[in-house]
């Protein structure tokens, strides 16, 4: 079953504007990666934060972590058109070699 | 360096045919995975690889069996079709099982069974 959910399930906005996307998750984690999807693509690895972490940057990403309320989440800041993609939350647990996968957050920015 | 490749892309396939996935990576990465995507969700575990010699099961293995051939590569089979294996199919590797390390995913291989 999986750990992680995203929302919202899509998410529209101009050209220039903030996006913000949230993942929740169940048990303790190691660390909390973000990946973007672009149509018909495989996924890429944007960000990982780790347990000890509360806010991670990465260019015009921001990613934070709660893991008191076992969230997190991904902010774009002045999205571009190529922002346009599906973005995905994976929790990377202590115990096993396997990521915990979120539904998706599909993102479109209107030029 | 390629990264991961999969092959084939694209496959049609009829209900009871069989057929191979073949992945591999160029990275030197211990741990390799194969996921399928259905639309409106997210990735589900088929089958993994820790090291090289191991295999384990993921989420959804039923009607799927994997070889890891060496190092490099890992392959996913399906010995008799069924509609309900219509997805994209990727293959990830990554340069160990645990820790902060992240996955490096091919460009997926998008199965038709009918």
């Amino acid at each position: 079953s999986q750990q992680g959910e995203e929302d919202p399930q899509a998410l529209s906005i101009q050209e220039g504007e903030n996006a913000t996307m949230n993942c929740s998750y169940k048990t303790s984690i190691n660390n909390l990666q973000w990946y973007r999807q672009n149509s018909g693509r495989g996924l890429v690895h944007l960000i990982l934060i780790r347990s000890n972490e509360r806010e991670k940057h990465s260019g015009r990403l921001r990613v934070t972590l709660d893991t008191s309320k076992k969230s997190s989440s991904l902010l774009i800041t002045a999205s571009r058109a190529a922002d346009t993609a599906s973005y995905f939350c994976a929790t990377d647990l202590w115990s096993n070699y396997q990521l915990i996968w979120g539904a998706g957050t599909k993102l479109i920015i209107k030029p | 360096n390629a990264g991961v490749t999969q092959t084939p892309k694209f496959q049609v396939l009829k209900t009871g045919q069989s057929m191979t996935l073949q992945c591999a990576q160029d990275m030197n990465h211990n741990s390799m995975y194969w996921y399928r995507q259905d639309p409106g969700m997210g990735l589900r575990l088929i089958y993994y690889s820790a090291s090289e010699g191991t295999t384990d099961k993921g989420e959804v293995p039923n009607g799927y069996n994997v070889s890891r051939l060496n190092k490099r590569e890992f392959s996913l089979r399906l010995e008799s079709a069924a509609p309900s294996q219509t997805s994209v199919y990727f293959c990830a590797s990554r340069s160990g099982g645990t820790g902060a390390n992240v996955l490096t995913f091919g460009a997926g291989s998008r199965l038709t069974v009918l």
